[in-house]
């Protein structure tokens, strides 16, 4: 069984302090899809990471998916109060049939205060 | 609006009776996923469907529980003598038919089992 693990689990911190999100497995992933998720809605994808030792900038976060495509991290810089939310790292796998299955951590509660 | 859509968003009812829960992918997808998710947790893979073909089903998914697509096109989720242990949110994903191609998630539908 295919297993990612992220941490911290919780995470509360001040406005204006940065902060790195990991997500580790022993499992090799075809890609590395990261999402945010508001309470009461679905994942929004926010990047997908491909190759090994990527790293994708979107505005103040910064993804980085491992040599060997086992793990990622996220960095948020400056964070703000809209980066609130429940972070899901999610690896790819391609099956049969076209089937790509995701594999998602178990997600990062991330509280910035103003 | 082009994206994921799922009904209804909310849906309380006791436990023994039938729940269906319906989702629209984006137009041109032709792979459409059914996952669960729990509270404190990240969606966990339920059944995939390519086209009308539903080709994966997880062992979460007990016989109580039933998916079409009949035309290809939206989908159904429906589960039979619902238990306390359902309770859940039920998120929908569609995806193209690129082997890069990546899931986007519907807002979900979050089941209570009274």
């Amino acid at each position: 069984t295919q297993l990612l693990e992220q941490s911290p689990q919780f995470l509360s911190i001040q406005e204006g302090e940065n902060l790195t999100v990991y997500c580790n497995s022993s499992s090799v992933f075809s890609s590395l899809q990261w999402y945010r998720q508001e309470p009461g809605e679905g994942p929004v994808l926010l990047v997908t990471v491909v190759t090994g030792g990527e790293v994708k900038k979107l505005k103040r976060l910064t993804f980085q998916f491992g040599d060997a495509r086992k793990d990622s991290s996220l960095h948020i810089t400056a964070a703000q109060p809209g980066d609130t939310g429940l972070y899901l790292c999610a690896g790819a796998t391609l099956v049969d049939f076209g089937n790509e299955k995701l594999t998602f951590g178990t997600g990062t509660r991330l509280t910035i205060i103003p | 609006d082009t994206g994921v859509s799922q009904d209804p968003r909310h849906k309380i009812t006791k436990r023994g009776q039938n729940v269906t829960f319906r989702c629209d992918p984006i137009s041109e997808h032709n792979r459409l996923y059914w996952y669960r998710q729990t509270l404190g947790q990240g969606p966990e893979f339920l059944t995939y469907f390519q086209n009308e073909a539903q080709l994966e089903k997880s062992r979460l998914l007990s016989d109580r529980f039933s998916a079409e697509r009949p035309k290809g096109s939206f989908s159904t989720l429906e589960i039979q003598r619902t238990e306390q242990g359902d309770s859940a949110m039920y998120l929908c994903a569609s995806r193209g038919g690129g082997s890069t191609d990546t899931q986007y998630f519907g807002p979900g539908t979050r089941l209570t089992v009274l």
